[in-house]
């Protein structure tokens, strides 16, 4: 079965750079979540999508931004770059008419900023 | 505000022991799921299972086990004869339903099991 595809699954930056993740929900899934996990840390909500529409905003920096497209995938841009930037991303996709409560997690991206 | 607390930072078993990891939550739904995730040193997340709030059954899967208890706002995971593979990180989590299904994670438990 398809699952939740992250790309790219590693990126190195420098500060100040900007970086762009990807992100391609399961097939017929109408909402995507961004998580980031810094070292040793639990993943936080960062933002989420449903239907296109931002639903939802969590501790993401004003320096993010997100967008889900038509296709319903999602990109996670980050500009200014920091090296508290560094963290696992992980992006999760759901169905909401299926009142299952359950996420499905790609299988992250990590960035690291030099 | 939804919260979960697993208090054990980090815990170490010789093999074949076996060990549990606690987990108390809040919320002040009356609909919630519970999950727990592992997290092994390649990064991803496993889900492990899923339990909705209206259901208390425990549930057993080969050596894995939770015990849900709405009394005690607590979601314990129970691993039987643990394994040098079963080493990682374990996260409870939360969501409340009718909500964006939105997950809120604990802090995590680093799971050590030695040979």
């Amino acid at each position: 079965a398809a699952g939740v595809i992250q790309s790219p699954r590693h990126l190195i930056k420098e500060k100040r750079e900007t970086a762009t993740l990807k992100c391609y929900p399961i097939p017929r899934h109408d909402t995507v979540y961004w998580y980031q996990q810094g070292p040793g840390q639990d993943p936080q909500f960062l933002i989420s999508f449903y239907e296109k529409m931002q639903s939802d905003k969590g501790s993401i920096p004003d320096r993010f931004s997100a967008q889900q497209f038509s296709d319903y995938h999602s990109e996670l841009n980050m500009s200014s770059l920091e090296l508290g930037d560094s963290a696992l991303y992980f992006c999760a996709s759901g169905h909401s008419g299926s009142g299952s409560g359950e996420l499905f997690f790609g299988e992250g991206s990590r960035l690291t900023v030099l | 505000a939804q919260k979960v607390t697993q208090a054990q930072t980090e815990i170490s078993v010789v093999e074949k022991e076996d060990v549990t990891l606690d987990c108390v939550y809040e919320t002040r739904d009356t609909t919630y799921y519970l999950f727990w995730y592992k997290q092994p040193p390649s990064g991803e997340l496993v889900f492990l299972i899923r339990r909705n709030s209206f259901d208390e059954q425990n549930e057993i899967s080969g050596r894995y086990s939770w015990n849900f208890q709405k009394s005690t706002s607590s979601f314990n995971f129970t691993i039987t004869a643990s394994q040098v593979v079963d080493s990682a990180v374990y996260f409870c989590a939360l969501s409340e339903a009718g909500r964006d299904d939105k997950i809120i994670f604990g802090k995590g438990t680093r799971l050590h099991i030695l040979p």
